[in-house]
């Protein structure tokens, strides 16, 4: 089955830097791929996601890169702010109705 | 995105005693939703897989006596634990798959709910 590798699994930058968080997928049939941030006591929150039919999605200051060749995809926080402080999880999926297999998850830490 | 309600919010229960986590999709039909537990700092891991009107599938591990899930309509998914014990208690999250066609969406998207704090004592 799917398996997914997340590093790091804790990242601090300060305030106005930017942040880079990588996973690695094994299935190559996995199409999928979505990046979540959940807040301490909260359920996760979709942020951006990628189909394999695309190498790179931005949205304001995130950005999603995927490279299916080496079966890695990363995520890019520019101009980090206190407010991105949270856990970022990736998953990745063979659309198989939703079912997502998650990375381990990475603490990231905005230093004011 | 879409809506996925979850409740409650938090719950505490005696040990031995059954509870019953809701999971509602809004604003979509979702004939798939999925029950994860995530203990503290960890990954969330997949418990089962719900389907309307049919039996749930569970992950390897997941004992289905005691995880009794439920999907009675396209919009609701129910999760009890029963005989909850302290080894239960956890951060228990549900998500409701919203398929493609609806929104425009070409591909199965995932939706979560906000969790559900099982404290069993």
């Amino acid at each position: 089955g799917e398996n997914v590798e997340q590093h790091p699994s804790t990242l601090s930058v300060q305030e106005g830097d930017s942040a880079v968080i990588k996973c690695t997928y094994s299935d190559s049939a996995s199409n999928y791929f979505p990046w979540y941030k959940q807040e301490l006591g909260k359920g996760p929150q979709l942020i951006i996601d990628i189909r394999s039919n695309v190498g790179e999605k931005k949205d304001q200051r995130i950005a999603v890169t995927l490279n299916k060749t080496a079966k890695h995809f990363s995520l890019h926080i520019t101009e980090t702010q206190p407010e991105d402080s949270a856990v970022y999880f990736c998953a990745a999926s063979y659309n198989q109705g939703g079912k997502l297999i998650f990375g381990q998850g990475t603490e990231l830490s905005v230093k004011p | 995105g879409a809506v996925v309600s979850q409740h409650p919010s938090w719950v505490i229960c005696k040990s031995g005693t059954s509870v019953k986590i809701e999971c509602r999709s809004l604003d979509f039909q979702a004939t798939t939703m999925f029950w994860y537990r995530q203990f503290p700092k960890q990954s969330l891991m997949l418990m089962a897989t719900s389907n309307e009107g049919s039996k749930a599938t569970y992950e390897q591990g997941v004992e289905k006596d005691k995880f009794l899930i439920n999907h009675a309509s396209l919009t609701l998914s129910t999760l009890t634990v029963t005989s909850a014990h302290p080894e239960d208690s956890s951060f228990y999250i549900c998500s409701a798959a919203r398929p493609p066609g609806q929104r425009s969406s070409m591909n199965t998207e995932a939706f979560f709910g906000q969790g559900t704090r099982l404290t069993v004592v």
